[in-house]
């Protein structure tokens, strides 16, 4: 257990449609990272916090905004879905910017 | 070019072979240098770091070649549950180069 969860699991959504995710840690560690991955793409990086109310932008971080009001919660949230952000998005946090990376489950979005 | 860059596979062995992937990363600045494990449909979980003058851990070795940029994962007398996709990841040295970058990931099927 990687002290790391995400919901929802699984989302369908239509295009335009605002999308909230969420990321909850029970560690109580300072970085956290929300990635997608799509095939040919590997993870690649979308925001990223260094602590609460602490936030950059990644690599692909068009079309979407986060939120870190607590230390345990990231919330990724798309706002206007397009069929491009159908992807697997999963969410990590590391102990300090010299260590690994521990993964929550994902979360399988779908934009119809 | 991609900064991190890995063949994609797959690989498919037999049960006890030896196999080794090779990936190469464009940031000669890069400091850290992992292999993570990803199963079907699952999150990417820690393998091993890899250190400057190689490491082992159990059936698996590690190396990384500073001067050609790459690292390399060899995996010994493979089994069946080692089938998955195993993920390079690099480290860089400062600013937002902090942050973990992925390759895309080389696919591994062992055979019975």
């Amino acid at each position: 257990d990687a002290g790391i969860t995400q919901s929802p699991r699984h989302k369908v959504t239509e295009t335009g449609t605002p999308v909230t995710l969420r990321c909850h840690q029970t560690e109580n560690h300072r970085y956290m990272y929300w990635y997608r991955q799509d095939p040919g793409h590997g993870l690649r990086l979308i925001h990223y916090s260094y602590g609460v109310k602490d936030t950059d932008k990644g690599e692909v971080s068009d079309g979407y905004s986060v939120s870190r009001s607590k230390t345990e919660d990231f919330l990724l949230t798309l706002e206007s879905a397009t069929s491009s952000q159908t992807s697997v998005y999963f969410c990590a946090h590391r102990t300090g910017l010299n260590t690994e990376a521990f993964f929550g489950q994902g979360t399988r979005l779908t934009v119809v | 070019r991609k900064e991190v860059e890995q063949d994609p596979g797959p690989f498919n062995v037999p049960e006890g072979a030896t196999v080794a992937f090779n990936c190469t990363y464009s940031n000669s600045a890069s400091q850290s240098f992992f292999w993570y494990r990803q199963d079907c449909r699952k999150e990417p979980k820690l393998l091993m770091s890899v250190y400057s003058s190689g490491n082992e851990d159990g059936r698996f070795t590690a190396q990384l070649n500073r001067a050609s940029q790459y690292i390399s994962l060899l995996i010994r007398d493979s089994k069946l549950s080692d089938s998955a996709t195993y993920l390079c990841v690099v480290r860089g040295l400062s600013g937002s180069a902090r942050q973990l970058t992925f390759g895309s990931g080389t696919q591994l099927t062992v055979l019975p």
